[in-house]
């Protein structure tokens, strides 16, 4: 177990609708990226949180935001879901540092029906 | 564009033979490269990082390599074990920021007993 964990593990929801997704990190590690994983695809990189502040962006529209809390918590949120948002959800933690391994959580499995 | 290119064809291999997975970097430079393991529905788990300056790494039955010329990564997998089937992913950080890692689609392993 790496220590991350996420919740909720699985979630369905109606296109239209607004969600949140919830990742706890590692003891020890200020950093939490979220990831968004198609089927048959690699992860690709929503955002990334350092001390409570967006430190890197991927190209997601603006509907995707998250937050950082003082315990380094952190939280995705998705407006006005999609048919595509339908994916699995990763979030990871890492120190800082450059060339640092990710410990990532289960995932949070989203379907948009 | 940027990108990690890693074999798409699955790879079938025998029991107690090595694995070899290939991971080509394009149009990027990436100062460290990391594999990591991946099972059905599971967020990846951390293997090993490699650093551009060495050409090797090892860890017990796993050896990765880091060719700057070839602009290539390989992972062995040595006396491989039907355990070891999964999705193998690589990923690529710059140095002094860890914001993004850029992955590949991942290589699917199946050992045959």
């Amino acid at each position: 177990e790496t220590g991350v964990t996420q919740s909720p593990t699985h979630l369905i929801k109606t296109r239209g609708q607004q969600v949140t997704l919830r990742c706890s990190s590692q003891s020890g590690h200020n950093t939490v990226s979220w990831y968004q994983q198609a089927l048959g695809q690699g992860p690709q990189f929503i955002f990334q949180y350092y001390r409570e502040e967006e430190n890197g962006r991927g190209n997601f529209p603006p509907r995707f935001s998250g937050l950082q809390f003082p315990n380094y918590s952190s939280e995705l949120n998705v407006n006005a879901l999609e048919l595509d948002d339908s994916a699995l959800y990763l979030c990871a933690s890492s120190l800082e540092q450059a060339g640092t391994e990710a410990f990532f959580g289960q995932g949070t499995r989203l379907t948009v029906v | 564009s940027q990108k990690i290119e890693q074999n798409s064809e699955a790879l079938n291999i025998q029991e107690g033979k090595t694995a070899t997975l290939t991971c080509n970097y394009i149009n990027y430079s990436p100062a460290y490269l990391q594999w990591y393991r991946q099972d059905p529905g599971r967020g990846p788990v951390f293997l090993l990082l490699i650093r551009e300056n060495e050409k090797e790494k090892r860890k017990e039955r796993l050896k990765v390599t880091f060719d700057t010329t070839l602009k290539q990564s390989l992972f062995h997998i040595t006396a491989s074990q039907p355990a070891d089937s999964a999705t193998y992913l690589c990923a690529g950080s710059r140095a002094g920021n860890n914001r993004k890692l850029i992955w590949g689609l991942g290589t699917s392993l199946a050992v045959n007993p």
